[in-house]
């Protein structure tokens, strides 16, 4: 079955500073990664997603890339701001199959 | 609703009793996952219901944990002979495709 691993386990920046986290799989079936934020006493939230059949894919401060031939994809997080404080999971999934989790990061933004 | 409802929000229960833990998810979903999250971890796979049908039940961890969703809607995940440590938060999810929606969790304490 689908293995997803995630680094770094903890993460923290400057305000206005980049943030990268990475993931691996090892199925390479999946087809579907998407990232979660996840804040305190709440589930975890899609915040970006990318098909296989894409290298990049942008929205506002956040970015992911997907490298198919090595099986990474990651997380960009640009002018990082506190409310970015969470934790970050990456995901890979094939249709009729269960979503498989990393770890998790945990992102700290000071100020 | 407008989002994945579980209920409780908190169960605490004594070693041995039985639990049910239910999820309302998003009308129209077709997919229902379970997944369970310990402190510190990501989301571990459960189940994933296709309608009323459990497409894989593979995550459950043994025959104390069942889950039924009889008419394709409303799912119950059920605990018997509590362990302590199956003390975690249940998360439940749903979908029309690849992209998931995730309720707040039940936190489960089992003492």
């Amino acid at each position: 079955g689908e293995n997803v691993e995630q680094h770094p386990s903890t993460l923290s920046v400057q305000e206005g500073d980049s943030a990268v986290i990475k993931c691996t799989y090892s199925d390479s079936a999946s087809n579907y990664f998407p990232w979660y934020k996840q804040e305190l006493g709440k589930g975890p939230q899609l915040i970006i997603d990318i098909r296989s059949n894409v290298g990049e894919k942008k929205d506002q401060r956040i970015a992911v890339t997907l490298n198919k031939t090595a099986k990474h994809f990651s997380l960009h997080i640009t002018e990082t701001q506190p409310e970015d404080s969470a934790v970050y999971f990456c995901a890979a999934h094939q249709a009729g199959t269960a979503l498989i989790f990393g770890k998790g990061t945990t992102l700290s933004v000071s100020s | 609703g407008a989002g994945v409802s579980q209920t409780p929000s908190n169960k605490v229960t004594e070693k041995g009793k039985y639990v049910e833990l239910r999820c309302d998810p998003i009308s129209g979903h077709t997919a229902l996952y379970w997944y369970r999250q310990s402190l510190g971890q990501g989301p571990e796979f459960l189940i994933y219901f296709q309608g009323t049908g459990a497409a894989d039940d593979s995550g459950l961890p043994n025959d104390r944990f069942f889950a039924v969703r009889p008419e394709g809607s409303v799912s119950t995940l059920k605990i018997q002979r509590t362990e302590r440590g199956d003390s975690a938060v249940y998360l439940c999810a749903s979908s029309l495709g690849q992209e998931l929606t995730f309720g707040s969790g039940t936190r489960l304490t089992v003492v």
